[in-house]
């Protein structure tokens, strides 16, 4: 079965860092692209990063590019989000995701992880 | 950026209803278009990609037709579980954005 279990949310200051992480298991996770999508309090999905399977390419949005880092360590089945320069209207869920290959090129993702709260607020 | 344009907004319906789901490009995706669904608190769930391909494990009443600019999701006979809130993707040219939502509702 596949699990995503993201982690590393909460509170920080406008202006601050924090790094989120996702725990993967049920599929092998070298062989997959993965992504972050974020959902603000009561609003619609935003797609934030996508990372290929090997690590070699990433993408952003222009919202985000800059301030955020994707990464991955397939030796311990882990992605990550580096998130630096918060500001308020990054306060969202974070969502990881796989995609169903190694491209994130033209592909959905299929499975999703519940999501971890990030505020930015002082 | 691609923009894409759901519509209805909102919708209500009844159990056992035939519903269908618009979504549009601001430009051409050819059939680089995904459709989730998402209940109340929870993660979104695959349901469409490639335009028409169910994804495994997805039950028949849900298919998805178009190309180009114009995709609709329909939903052949409503069942309770349902009732969610649907979004479209475009997976043509990052960011890969999604549509504002549809919030399917119990008539």
């Amino acid at each position: 079965e596949v699990q995503l279990l993201e982690s590393g949310g909460g509170l920080v200051q406008p202006g601050g860092s924090l790094r989120l992480s996702c725990a993967a298991s049920g599929f092998t996770f070298s062989s997959c692209a993965m992504t972050w999508v974020r959902q603000a309090p009561g609003k619609g999905l935003e797609w934030v990063s996508a990372i290929s399977a090997t690590g070699g390419t990433s993408y952003y949005p222009d919202s985000v590019k800059g301030r955020f880092t994707i990464s991955r360590d397939n030796s311990r089945n882990t992605l990550y989000l580096q998130m630096n320069s918060l500001r308020a209207d990054d306060t969202a869920v974070y969502f990881c995701a796989k995609g169903p290959g190694r491209a994130v090129a033209g592909k959905e993702v299929d499975y999703w992880g519940q999501g971890t709260l990030v505020t930015v607020s002082s | 950026d691609i923009q894409m344009t759901q519509s209805p907004s909102s919708l209500s319906a009844s159990v056992g209803d035939r519903v269908t789901i618009t979504c549009r490009a601001s430009q051409s995706i050819s059939s680089y278009l995904n459709w989730y669904h998402q209940r109340p608190g929870k993660a979104p769930k695959l349901l469409i990609y490639a335009a028409s391909s169910l994804q495994s494990g997805v039950p028949s009443r849900f298919s998805g037709s178009g190309s180009g600019t114009d995709f609709t999701l329909t939903i052949s006979s409503l069942q309770p579980e349902d009732f969610a809130t649907y979004y479209c993707q475009q997976s043509y040219s990052t960011p890969y954005t999604f549509g504002r939502g549809t919030k399917l509702e119990i008539k």
